[in-house]
């Protein structure tokens, strides 16, 4: 257990519906990062929040996704219009900006399949 | 970023020492090499890092090339714990933002 949660682990919705997605990072993490995951390949970015700014945003984020971290401290991703193509491993992870090894902690992942 | 590459998989007998390489020929002075696993349905787990000194802690230990264009990550006795796929990062730690993953390596311990 890392210490990052993420909520559910598994999310089974048909296509055409939203979806949101719950984080909590490490409570003394400034940094929250959304990643997601498909079969066989490596996590791909989404976007980044340092307290309650976004300040990055990948390509990858159409406009049916949404992120936030309105206190700085959990997160919250929806996908809205959910279709096939979006059935993934939505990852989260937290740092500390400036920590000493830079590393970033991630969450077990949610899962999320569209029917 | 720069790129890595490695091999699609590898397989070790459980107890022995596991040797997974990394080739970053086009790293840049600033860009550190991280090494993260993941584990079946689990998310990534950082390992380790370094710049250019070999590196070593309780998991594991790093070994860079004078040059830095590869590095190899030594998993001294693996467990069939240790099963798992690799990532080879080269990151710019003063910009201290997102990973770029690639697709890994991924490691069987055989028993």
């Amino acid at each position: 257990d890392t210490g990052v949660s993420q909520n559910p682990r598994h999310k089974i919705t048909k296509r055409g519906q939203n979806v949101t997605f719950r984080c909590d990072p490490i409570s003394e993490h400034n940094r929250l990062y959304w990643y997601r995951q498909t079969l066989g390949q490596g996590p791909e970015f989404l976007t980044y929040f340092q307290n309650e700014a976004q300040l990055e945003k990948s390509r990858l984020l159409s406009d049916r996704f949404s992120a936030e971290r309105p206190k700085g401290s959990f997160s919250t991703l929806e996908i809205q219009r959910t279709e096939q193509g979006d059935s993934a491993m939505y990852l989260c992870a937290s740092s500390l900006a400036g920590g000493r090894d830079n590393e970033q902690f991630f969450g077990p992942g949610t899962r999320l399949t569209v029917l | 970023d720069a790129k890595t590459t490695q091999p699609t998989s590898m397989d070790c007998a459980e107890g022995r020492a596991a040797n997974l390489p990394c080739n970053h020929s086009t790293i840049s002075g600033n860009e550190y090499v991280y090494w993260y696993r993941q584990i079946h349905s689990q998310g990534p787990q950082y390992i380790i890092h370094g710049l250019k000194n070999n590196e070593t802690n309780e998991m594991a230990s790093l070994i860079i090339t004078e040059d830095r264009k590869s590095s190899t990550l030594i998993l001294p006795h693996a467990t069939l714990r240790d099963t798992a796929v690799y990532y080879c990062i080269a990151q710019d730690m003063n910009r201290d933002d997102k990973i770029i993953f690639g697709k890994g390596t991924r490691l069987h311990i055989l028993p």
